[in-house]
């Protein structure tokens, strides 16, 4: 069975920090493993999709990282603004489902 | 934005009635879900939908049934409401199997049962 954990639950930097958010994952057999950003109130928006034959991925100020062996990723934000707070979610596919962790909730204080 | 419409957005509704929540697309994915979201246990599939009159379980289908008789269109219905049923449900779109590309949610639909 696959589970996925986000550490840590919430995190809250003022601005301008650089942070560092962590997904691990039981079964390392993956096709790929996405992140997603959940606003308040609002559906998913996926922000990364990483395949499994990639190490990293960037979208302006995210990078991603991917190391399957360890089964671990993690999203990194740069300079952090008030705007990046959200819930941070990733996941996995797990048969024809995504499994999703529980999410780490980032607060950036001006 | 992808073309996903969920309706309603909210609903309350008291125990022991049906509801049925429907998801709406315009980017002809061959790929539907529903899930629920819930504190504490993340967002977990209830079934998904892989073409026209073709679905599946999945890991919390019980009292839950769905329905897709177009593309465009998948329903889901709480046969009988429960108050555990009440929570946040998202429906997702998808071209591929196993999600090999980006996968799209809807705005949700709040579902309380009194």
């Amino acid at each position: 069975k696959q589970e996925v954990t986000q550490i840590p639950a919430a995190l809250s930097v003022p601005e301008g920090e650089n942070l560092v958010l962590n997904c691990s994952f039981t079964d390392s057999a993956i096709y790929n493993l996405q992140w997603f950003r959940q606003d308040p109130g609002k559906g998913l928006t996926s922000l990364l999709l990483i395949q499994s034959s990639q190490r990293e991925q960037t979208s302006g100020r995210l990078n991603a990282s991917l190391d399957k062996s360890s089964g671990r990723s993690t999203l990194y934000i740069a300079a952090s603004q008030p705007g990046d707070s959200a819930t941070y979610l990733c996941a996995v596919p797990y048969g024809n489902k995504l499994v999703f962790g529980a999410g780490t909730i980032l607060r950036v204080k001006s | 934005d992808a073309g996903i419409t969920q309706s309603p957005r909210h609903k309350v509704t008291e125990t022991g009635t049906p509801v049925t929540l429907r998801c709406h697309q315009t980017e002809n994915h061959r790929y539907m879900y529903w899930y629920r979201q819930d504190p504490g246990h993340g967002l977990r599939l209830i079934h998904y939908s892989y073409g026209v009159k073709d679905t599946d379980k999945g890991e919390v289908s019980d009292g839950y049934s769905v329905s897709r008789s177009k593309t465009e269109d998948f329903l889901l219905t709480l046969e009988s409401a429960t108050s555990s049923q009440t929570s946040v449900y998202f429906c997702a779109i998808s071209e591929l199997r196993d999600q090999a590309n980006t996968i799209y949610f809807g705005e949700g639909s709040w579902l309380t049962v009194v």
